[in-house]
């Protein structure tokens, strides 16, 4: 099983800022990873995938990059509605999640 | 637009068995891949089990035998059956659709199943 690891666990920011989410993989996933947001209630919403394209309706301040083993997330300038839980999975082989970065407002 | 909703979670003893459907609009589920994903506190967001198109079906290493994929193409319709319930298969199972393997496009709303006796 391919783990992911995620980084940091809890990113404190301001509306406006700039997020860095990291995702490790445990042996290299190719191009095959993707990035969900989750908020309390709700299931997950894709909004990356195959690393650096974004789902049907996102907005180009969500961007991936990476490769290998080591990807990122990253939201340029934090909308309100941006805040929640992100999570990279990985398709390569059978699908797997990482444990999830909280942005949470600052 | 895609719509997956959900119906079937509950209360449940221990050694029980549970169905849960997901039924499908905006969205052909025997020309798609269909997966079943769920949720717990401690383990996180766990794949369960995929079926492709053609109908072959795949599952979690650590949960294959007790889970079962399926689909119902003249309702647009798929489902997951679990058989002999543990305390530990409680969690929030979420049905999700895409038009490629091993991603999550579209997502039910998620239905919450607790095994206790």
């Amino acid at each position: 099983e391919i783990v992911l690891t995620q980084s940091p666990a809890t990113l404190s920011l301001s509306p406006g800022g700039r997020a860095t989410l990291s995702c490790r993989a445990s042996q290299s996933v190719s191009c095959c990873l993707g990035w969900y947001q989750q908020k309390p209630g709700q299931a997950p919403r894709l909004l990356i995938y195959d690393t650096a394209n974004r789902a049907t309706g996102i907005p180009a301040r969500f961007s991936g990059s990476g490769s290998g083993t080591d990807f990122t997330l990253t939201i340029s300038s934090l909308e309100p509605e941006d805040f929640g839980v992100y999570y990279c999975q990985q398709g390569i082989h059978w699908p797997t999640f990482g444990q999830g970065t909280k942005v949470e407002i600052k | 637009e895609v719509q997956l909703a959900e119906s079937g979670g509950g209360l449940i003893h221990p050694g029980g068995s549970l169905s849960l459907s997901c039924a499908a609009s905006g969205f052909t589920v025997r020309s798609n891949y269909i997966n079943w994903v769920r949720q717990t506190p401690g383990k996180g967001l766990e794949w369960i089990s995929i079926m492709y198109p053609n109908g072959d079906t795949y599952y979690a290493a650590s949960l294959r035998g007790r889970f079962t994929i399926s689909r119902d193409q003249s309702q647009n319709t798929f489902y997951l059956h679990i058989n002999s319930l543990r305390t530990d298969d409680t969690a929030v199972y979420y049905c999700a659709g895409a038009g490629v393997p091993n991603r999550g496009d579209y997502w039910g709303q998620g239905v919450l199943v607790t095994v206790s006796s």
